[in-house]
């Protein structure tokens, strides 16, 4: 168990709706990444926050956002959804400094658009 | 650009046969973090071991050993007498090494698939 938890787990929906993907990072963990894993596109970085601030976007589609909240969990929302959107979502915490960059990783939410 | 290429897309082993997964990376940082990570059938990711660009000595952990050789960007991954629950997908990543909290995102390999057969 990595401490990272996110919910739901699964999550089964129709395109053209809207869903929120939440993760909680380790204890004390201030920096929170979310990443997207497809069979196409393979473990792609989306975007990272870090103590409540964005700190860098990856490969995120305008119809993704995502924020922090100040007791440090995430959500990352999905909007207009679209068949390709189908994959499995990671949120991953790292510690500040110290331990250097190693990230782990939540047990992922798993979203079918169908 | 970082990169991470895993050339092994599959790979299938008999049990207690010994396996080496390849990864080569390109980066144009001199300070950077390489990182194995492992995805059992049950989808989670598991974190193995992280290197960073400066450490060129050579780790081993129970019957794993990593080999990282700047010369030739490569960071391999051997299991030594493989087990059955070795079998998984297994990610190299790469990531730049700057300060606390700055942007720090894993650029990922597209994977090897370990089969071990019993």
């Amino acid at each position: 168990d990595s401490g990272v938890t996110q919910t739901p787990k699964h999550l089964i929906t129709a395109t053209g709706q809207r869903v929120t993907l939440r993760c909680s990072p380790r204890s004390g963990d201030l920096s929170v990444y979310w990443y997207q894993q497809s069979l196409d596109q393979g473990l792609q970085f989306l975007i990272q926050y870090y103590n409540g601030e964005e700190r860098a976007k990856g490969n995120i589609l305008e119809r993704f956002s995502a924020q922090q909240f100040p007791d440090l969990h995430s959500e990352l929302n999905l909007s207009s959804l679209e068949l390709g959107d189908s994959a499995l979502y990671f949120c991953a915490s790292s510690p500040q400094g110290g331990r250097g960059n190693e990230q782990f990783f939540g047990p992922g939410t798993r979203l079918t658009v169908l | 650009a970082q990169k991470v290429t895993q050339a092994q897309t599959e790979i299938s082993v008999v049990e207690k046969e010994d396996v080496t997964l390849d990864c080569v990376y390109e980066t144009r940082d001199t300070t950077y973090y390489l990182f194995w990570y492992k995805q059992p059938p049950s989808g989670e990711l598991v974190f193995l071991i992280r290197r960073n660009s400066f450490d060129e000595q050579n780790e081993i952990s129970g019957r794993y050993s990593w080999n990282f050789q700047k010369s030739t960007s490569s960071f391999n991954f051997t299991i030594t007498a493989s087990q059955v629950v070795d079998s998984a997908v297994y990610f190299c990543a790469l990531s730049e090494a700057k300060s606390s909290g700055s942007a720090r995102q894993l650029t990922f390999g597209s994977g090897t698939q370990l089969t071990v057969l019993p």
